[in-house]
């Protein structure tokens, strides 16, 4: 079955730091993938996404991310954490042949410390 | 444009009680979803609507979860009679048509539900 594998349950970075969050997926083809934020309070927001092309990926709030097919990953990363980017992030993949459902990782929650 | 809205936030019902969850999609979204997040757990998806007709609902755990989407604009996910393990985090997500390669999905914030 397909899965989603985010390894760091908590990240804990400095403001003005880089960030990678690293997210594996187990899927025979390549899904889509998404990377979705959570504030507190706040409902899931799409950061950006891979269908195919350039496997770098820019999004919104200065993120981006890699595809490595050979590594089955798709990790973000960010150059400069701010404070406002302590939120709960979700890695994201839809398998191409099941339809619209989104299969998540286990979130990785990232505090910013000052 | 008003985003997608859940309701109530939060509800705390015994075990064997029912809660009623209702997710108003953005207006003109024909597709609805479902997903639940147990404690620490990955979100997982429950179900899929379009407009009123279930496409999808290969992740509903079993018959005391009932989801409608009578005229296919708001839905309700009913639960009765509540047991522990279904607490967590119910998510609703809107798109608006669907298909290939993929339809962006638009997320409420989510109901918490403690079941004691």
């Amino acid at each position: 079955a397909q899965s989603v594998t985010q390894p760091d349950i908590h990240i804990t970075v400095s403001e003005g730091a880089s960030l990678e969050l690293r997210c594996n997926y187990s899927y025979g083809a390549t899904p889509y993938l998404f990377w979705y934020v959570q504030s507190p309070g706040q409902g899931l927001q799409l950061l950006l996404k891979y269908f195919s092309g350039d496997t770098l990926v820019q999004g919104i709030k200065g993120f981006e991310a890699e595809f490595k097919r050979s590594q089955s990953s798709f990790n973000l990363r960010k150059p400069s954490v701010h404070w406002s980017d302590a939120a709960e992030y979700f890695c994201a993949v839809a398998p191409t042949e099941y339809g619209n459902k989104l299969v998540f990782g286990a979130g990785t929650i990232l505090r910013v410390k000052s | 444009e008003a985003g997608v809205t859940q309701f109530p936030s939060h509800s705390v019902i015994e075990k064997g009680q029912t809660v009623t969850l209702r997710c108003d999609p953005i207006s003109g979204h024909d597709n609805l979803y479902w997903y639940r997040r147990v404690m620490g757990k990955e979100i997982k998806f429950l179900l899929h609507f379009v407009k009123e007709s279930k496409q999808d609902e290969s992740g509903m755990p079993n018959n005391r979860f009932l989801a409608e989407r009578t005229g296919g604009t708001y839905s309700t996910l009913k639960v009765q009679p509540a047991e522990l393990e279904d607490s967590g985090v119910y998510f609703c997500a809107s798109s608006s048509i669907g298909g290939i390669p993929f339809d962006e999905q638009y997320f409420g914030p989510g109901t918490r539900l403690t079941v004691t």
